[in-house]
């Protein structure tokens, strides 16, 4: 089957360190996203990528880093510099100029 | 920039029953897509339904319909003969029809379905 996988589920961190969630797409779908989503409010784009090897900011990239090695992955690295990072991440994909984007399951960090 | 506005944090519904949430945007384009997203406890987004903004008629997806007033800059999704696994957030978003880059959401509304 399809679709789009997220790890891991629940991540805790300690304040100062970097961690990287992973998203994988077996959609073969040429774009994808992050974002975050916090309580209360709708999603906020991180990052997006539309081919491999490139990438481009959202609205809140900093203190967030990505790749786009492969075209089935993109993962996405909280760093130390993200002041409030507790927040539940979503990975999406698409087709490069479709109509919709597909989600993952999502990840929930919480820094202790 | 375009917004997306959802003016009802929370919605409640009778099972069988029907109910409809309010979704407006801004925009300056013509040409674009609006969304209807799913996300159940699981917190997983589902695509319930979409609408290209130069279609007239209102898209459709079995119980789920939307009423899509352009001029008004109104997306309403109708949820007929509610059922208790549509308990959920849902959320709206808008996108540009030539920029997938730019999906914008809005805050969500908390759908209850009492039994």
């Amino acid at each position: 089957d399809g679709g789009i996988t997220q790890s891991p589920k629940y991540l805790f961190r300690k304040e100062g360190q970097n961690v990287t969630l992973s998203c994988e797409q077996n959609l073969n779908h040429d774009a994808m996203y992050w974002y975050r989503q916090d309580p209360g409010q709708g999603l906020r784009l991180i990052y997006y990528s539309q081919i491999v090897n490139d990438f481009q900011k959202g609205d809140i990239a900093e203190g967030y880093s990505v790749s786009r090695e492969k075209k089935e992955s993109f993962p996405l690295t909280v760093t130390s510099a993200q002041k409030n990072p507790t927040a539940f991440y979503l990975c999406a994909s698409s087709v490069r100029q479709g109509n919709g984007q597909f989600f993952g399951p999502g990840t929930r960090l919480t820094v202790l | 920039a375009q917004t997306v506005t959802q003016s009802q944090p929370e919605m409640s519904v009778q099972e069988a029953e029907t109910v409809t949430l309010s979704c407006t945007y801004d925009t300056s384009e013509s040409d674009y897509y609006l969304f209807w997203y799913k996300q159940p406890p699981s917190r997983q987004m589902i695509l319930v339904i979409r609408q290209e903004a130069y279609k007239q008629q209102n898209a459709t997806e079995n119980r789920f319909s939307v009423n899509f007033q352009k001029a008004a800059k109104s997306f309403s999704l109708k949820i007929s003969d509610s059922q208790l696994g549509d308990a959920a957030m849902y959320f709206c978003a808008y996108r540009v029809m030539y920029n997938n880059n730019d999906m914008r959401f809005g805050a969500g509304t908390r759908l209850t379905v009492k039994p």
